[in-house]
């Protein structure tokens, strides 16, 4: 069983689409991350939510908003997607916000704007 | 909030001991620091975690001295499998990686 999963794996769109990104975690955490990584490979953190609520917001554009139904899920949606908005999207989780830094990744959505 | 600073890239040859050393020179008293490991096309893999002193697992070391200003991740005999990117993170509620350290194990 993947303990964290991401659909889809990738994603090939046109500029001013609107995607969406799932994420699902099964360890039982209470918050969970989306993070992106550009071609540099540089790991930049956008959201972070705890038990459904918003606790990090980083410096992202409105376009992105993100949606937590419950607390094993937080999915990511992208409106009026742009050239600039191609990486590779990770989600991630923690048994809480402050337990350290012991995160567990998904395997990542390269999204592609063409 | 702290900053992590490490080398870009790294060369090794099998079977070496690699260290690879992060400077946090601003950590603060609640910080841990948090290694991950990252393949292409994969997430980021927590390898190790540690707040002062030294831990050890079965996959590596991580050795931080007293100031805990840096740290130094230490893996024994690597192999080929172990070219990957590996990130320092330094944090208790600030999840910013570094820019990683881009290990190259030779044959």
């Amino acid at each position: 069983d993947t303990a964290v999963s991401q659909t889809p794996k990738y994603l090939v769109t046109q500029m001013g689409n609107d995607k969406s990104i799932k994420c699902e975690q099964n360890l039982g955490h209470d918050t969970m991350y989306w993070y992106k990584q550009d071609s540099k490979k540089f790991l930049k953190i956008m959201f972070s939510y705890n038990n459904k609520e918003l606790i990090i917001n980083e410096t992202v554009p409105n376009r992105f908003s993100p949606k937590s139904p419950d607390k094993a899920h937080l999915n990511l949606h992208i409106n009026s997607l742009e050239l600039g908005d191609s990486a590779v999207y990770f989600c991630a989780s923690s048994q809480g916000p402050a337990v350290g830094g012991k995160l567990f990744f998904g395997s990542g959505t390269q999204l592609s704007v063409l | 909030l702290a900053k992590t600073t490490q080398p870009i890239s790294m060369d090794s040859y099998e079977g070496q001991e690699v260290n690879i050393t992060c400077s946090h020179n601003n950590i603060a008293t609640n910080d841990y620091i948090t290694w991950y490991q990252q393949f292409p096309s994969q997430g980021p893999r927590f390898i190790i975690q540690g707040y002062k002193t030294k831990v050890t697992n079965e996959v590596a070391s991580l050795f931080i001295p007293a100031d805990r200003k840096s740290s130094t991740l230490s893996l024994p005999r690597v192999s080929l499998s172990d070219t990957a990117v590996y990130y320092c993170l330094v944090v208790m509620n600030d999840m910013r990686f570094g820019a990683g350290t881009r290990l190259t194990v030779k044959p």
